[in-house]
């Protein structure tokens, strides 16, 4: 079975300082790891990947997140918030069981951006 | 079912012909969600609705694309006079509740070939 732990629902960073966004996950096989961002009223937009390619992946928006196997973590950083980034984050972990692919989302964590 | 379930499973037409994909979404699922996968491309958000309004459809790539869904069941994605960069697996998915939290499950996707 699956699952995905976000750590953190609210994290509030000024703006101009470092992001951190942490993820865990457990996985029956190799898994799919994704970082999705949904603005208040939007649908869901994918930020980045892991596919079993390079560990570090990095995406859209100045976003990156570094796959840790020992760690079984993947967490979301930014060197540099923006006001703009303010947004609810969600970790994802996707298997192919039974023929579909299961897809499960954490529980979200809200990103609060002080200016 | 046992799953969400698409229809066709592939589709080849011709540029300039419309095509309609249909969706089929777990019973009682309230949340369905329509994805576009280019080749080697993460999942690329198109329009999500809870129940039969769509809240977000802000993903539509032109005006060309819509989608309707009936009550809590059945959705159908139409796009007008295909274009070749059309071609890619349009995915759907349902959930049982609304945002992002939960399990998305997805259908086995509509293979779209547009010649």
């Amino acid at each position: 079975a699956q699952s995905v732990t976000q750590l953190d629902s609210h994290v509030s960073v000024s703006e101009g300082t470092p992001v951190l966004l942490r993820c865990n996950y457990s996985s029956s096989y190799s898994p799919s790891l994704f970082w999705y961002v949904q603005h208040p009223n939007k649908g869901l937009q994918l930020l980045l990947k892991y596919t079993s390619a390079a560990t570090l992946v990095k995406g859209i928006n100045g976003f990156e997140a570094e796959f840790k196997k020992s760690e079984t973590s993947f967490h979301l950083t930014k060197p540099s918030a923006h006001m703009s980034d303010a947004a609810e984050y969600f970790c994802v972990v996707s298997e192919n069981s039974g023929g579909y692919q299961k897809v499960t989302f954490g529980t979200g964590t809200k990103l609060q951006v002080i200016p | 079912g046992a799953g969400v379930s698409q229809s066709p499973s592939n589709k080849v037409t011709e540029k300039g012909k419309d095509v309609e994909l249909r969706c089929d979404p777990i019973s009682g699922h309230t949340a369905l969600y329509w994805y576009r996968q280019r080749l080697g491309q993460g999942l690329e958000f198109l329009i999500y609705f809870q129940g039969n309004s769509a809240p977000d459809k802000s993903g539509l790539p032109s005006d060309r694309f819509s989608a309707e869904r009936t009550g809590e069941s059945v959705s159908t994605l139409t796009i007008q006079r295909t274009q070749q960069e059309d071609s890619a697996v349009y995915l759907c998915a349902s959930s049982q509740h609304g945002t992002g939290v939960g399990t998305q499950y997805f259908g086995p996707g509509t293979r779209l070939l547009v010649l």
